[in-house]
């Protein structure tokens, strides 16, 4: 159960697209298409944003999206905005009622 | 509404025990699975354990294993966490989180409480 590996950071300008990885293992991300993506502002609890991969709750904005290739899930902000800065975290199923998270990303809006 | 409140964190000493306590409102608790997710002070979030909505599956983190014992009472709406054995590293910020399935495994965590605070130092 080792922590899905992350970028530490990423950054964009206003109205570009971003995209955060998130790589496991052939006995988590790539086993399952089970990855769901949160969103974390600070002293907030996470929000979220992206289930089963790439579908997302209602109410979350169609600017983000996600994938899954092999044993890396991906999440895509598109028309980055001010309020996306936060931090993001991914997470799988592992498999025997257990679930792991990704070490966060922090996403700076320039 | 969606509630979850934790409750029972506070300041102990290591190899002490601590039970927190998530009191659920706003849904029906028995039909979904729950979790206990932590978050140490300036770094990641962490799953530490879930349980499905019959108590039938329970799944821990490998580094909470043998210490630490998930259970519910949906009869009171409440889940909890016996924290045995703790230490320094178990210093963090407790959510409790429900899950939009029963069972645990379909990673969709939709509703998380505000945590509470668990500093285990001598």
């Amino acid at each position: 159960q080792s922590a899905l590996t992350q970028p530490a950071s990423v950054s964009g300008s206003p109205g570009q697209s971003i995209t955060i990885s998130c790589t496991g293992t052939s006995s988590d991300v790539g086993s399952y298409n089970l990855v769901s993506w949160y969103q974390q502002h600070p002293g907030k609890a996470p929000k979220l944003m992206i289930y089963e991969g790439s579908k997302r709750p209602s109410g979350v904005s169609n600017r983000f999206s996600g994938s899954k290739s092999g044993n890396t899930a991906s999440l895509t902000i598109s028309g980055l905005q001010a309020e996306d800065e936060a931090d993001y975290y991914c997470c799988s199923y592992a498999g025997s009622s257990s679930y792991v998270f990704g070490t966060g990303t922090k996403v700076t809006v320039l | 509404e969606v509630q979850l409140v934790e409750s029972g964190g506070g300041l102990v000493q290591p190899g002490r025990s601590l039970r927190l306590s998530c009191a659920a409102s706003g849904f029906t608790f028995d039909d979904y699975a729950m979790h206990w997710v932590r978050q140490a002070p300036g770094k990641g979030l962490e799953w530490v354990s879930g349980i499905s909505w019959n108590s039938g599956s329970i799944g821990y983190a490998d580094s909470v294993k043998g210490r630490f014992t998930i259970s519910r009472d949906n009869a009171k709406n409440s889940l909890y966490l016996q924290m045995n054995s703790l230490r320094a590293e178990d210093t963090a910020l407790y959510y409790c989180a429900k899950d939009e399935y029963a069972m645990v495994r379909g990673v969709r965590i939709d509703y998380w409480g505000q945590g509470t605070l668990v500093t285990v130092s001598s």
